[in-house]
């Protein structure tokens, strides 16, 4: 069980937002800052989100990321169908000295 | 931003080890940090350990500690990963990543730009 929480599936149609949550503590999430990654079937994850918010040249602003407290979420606009895939967050835990992933959440474009 | 390339399948039996290598082309090695992480069938990423290669540091996940070293040659600009007694749930594909590292900004503020392309490690007797 990963330290950190997503739910495990999420659902929207195309063109419209969907949002994609990650809590964890105040050894991690409460005090670094969060990554997201992306990966579609079969491919190796990429960086969608780091630094909480930001985006890495080439993503689209439909992507976008925010923090809170112990909590963040990636939030999805004008979902498209390539946007089908296994979202995951990250974030170093200064108390175990460890990466920690989150346990995905598998994105379904209806 | 490096490129990572990867070792091909490993097929082993039980009992046995595995090296894993992650060579990295077109940046500056010691600039970065590498970790390695893995993937079962059908499940989620699992963090296994990092190194700064700079520093030669390295972590691994306390489920790993007595079976994964990490190591780095820096003439070659090369990772590697080893696992030892080898189990069926060892089963699963490896990935290497590698970020920017700064040691001003610390580390907790790096994330994972490129990734090696998976290799797939298979433990069956």
């Amino acid at each position: 069980q990963s330290v950190l929480t997503q739910a495990p599936s999420a659902s929207g149609t195309p063109g419209q937002r969907v949002t994609i949550s990650c809590s964890g503590s105040t050894s991690n999430i409460g005090t670094n800052t969060l990554n997201w990654y992306q990966q579609l079937p079969g491919a190796a994850p990429k960086l969608l989100i780091f630094g909480n918010d930001q985006r890495p040249s080439g993503v689209p602003d439909r992507f976008s990321g925010s923090k809170s407290g112990t909590s963040a979420s990636l939030a999805i606009s004008g979902l498209q169908s390539e946007d089908e895939a296994d979202y995951y967050c990250a974030v170093w835990d200064d108390s175990l000295n460890e990466w920690m992933f989150g346990g995905g959440t598998k994105l379904t474009v209806l | 931003q490096v490129q990572l390339v990867q070792s091909g399948t490993e097929v082993k039996k039980p009992g046995s080890s595995v090296k894993v290598s992650c060579k990295a082309s077109g940046g500056t090695f010691t600039k970065y940090t590498f970790i390695w992480v893995r993937q079962a069938p059908g499940q989620g990423l699992e963090w296994m350990g990092r190194i700064i290669p700079i520093v030669g540091m390295t972590n691994f996940a306390q489920k790993f500690q007595d079976r994964v070293t990490i190591a780095a040659d820096k003439t070659s600009s090369t990772v590697y990963m080893d696992l030892s007694s080898l189990k069926s749930n060892d089963t699963a594909v490896y990935f290497c990543a590698s970020g920017y590292y700064d040691v001003l900004t610390g580390y907790h503020r790096v994330y994972f730009d490129s990734w090696g392309q998976g290799t797939l490690l298979t433990v069956s007797s």
